[in-house]
């Protein structure tokens, strides 16, 4: 149990679109959802927390209006990376608990990739 | 300030030896633990962690730490590893009493040779 699931794994886009990750917990109803974002080589930085139904809290220098964070129903976040440029290009990881400060479990990730 | 601090960014180790991956954090406050592995191109995997009790803490695939709380340490073995251990690991903490706001240090590759 607790499997989550990221769509797509991987996607590359052009410089200046949108792009949209999907985040969903298969077999548990998640009240919070976690983004995280992954440099090669580099270790997982936090980018905001969402909880089902409010606004997502964003970490500080994370761009909200860059970076928009949907937890509309208890098993799907989405990360909505608008006007996408290259430095943009990382993996992005997610995680889902079951409430605020139970265990997170966390998605396989998504390469994005921009040209 | 609350930090997280992995101090080999690589360790080679032949397959059967024992290897030891470091830990060591930064808190005025109680903190909860925790040891993932990363494959390449995969999400975390949780390999064991520290809530409270017992100082040595067994987890998956052989592996387990020790929590050492004068020494602000939690640090991860394995008496016999394998090639298939060849990974990403990362210690986390969290700050906060739970799983949540969890601060990653930067990652040890762990690469295992024939």
């Amino acid at each position: 149990g607790a499997v989550v699931s990221q769509h797509p794994s991987w996607v590359i886009c052009k410089s200046g679109t949108s792009v949209k990750i999907e985040c969903r917990s298969l077999d548990f109803q998640a009240t919070t959802m976690f983004w995280y974002r992954q440099f090669p080589k580099q270790s997982l930085m936090l980018m905001a927390t969402s909880n089902e139904g409010s606004k997502a809290t964003y970490e500080q220098g994370v761009e909200k209006d860059k970076f928009l964070i949907n937890h509309a129903s208890l098993t799907l976040s989405t990360l909505t990376v608008t006007s996408a440029h290259p430095e943009d290009s990382s993996f992005y990881i997610c995680s889902a608990s079951r409430a605020p400060r139970d265990e997170q479990y966390f998605g396989p990730g998504t390469r994005l990739t921009v040209t | 300030a609350q930090s997280v601090t992995q101090l080999d960014s690589q360790v080679p180790v032949f397959e059967e030896a024992p290897v030891e991956l470091r830990c060591n954090y930064s808190s005025s406050v109680s903190v909860y633990l925790f040891w993932y592995v990363q494959y390449p191109n995969q999400g975390l995997q949780l390999l064991l962690k520290y809530l409270s009790g017992s100082t040595l803490v067994k987890g998956i695939n052989g592996f387990e730490a020790e929590f050492n709380k004068s020494q602000t340490s939690f640090h991860l073995r394995k008496p016999s590893v394998h090639i298939s251990d060849t990974a990403e690991y990362f210690c986390a903490v969290s700050f906060s009493g739970g799983y949540n706001k969890l601060i990653f240090g930067a990652g040890t590759r762990l690469a295992v040779h024939p």
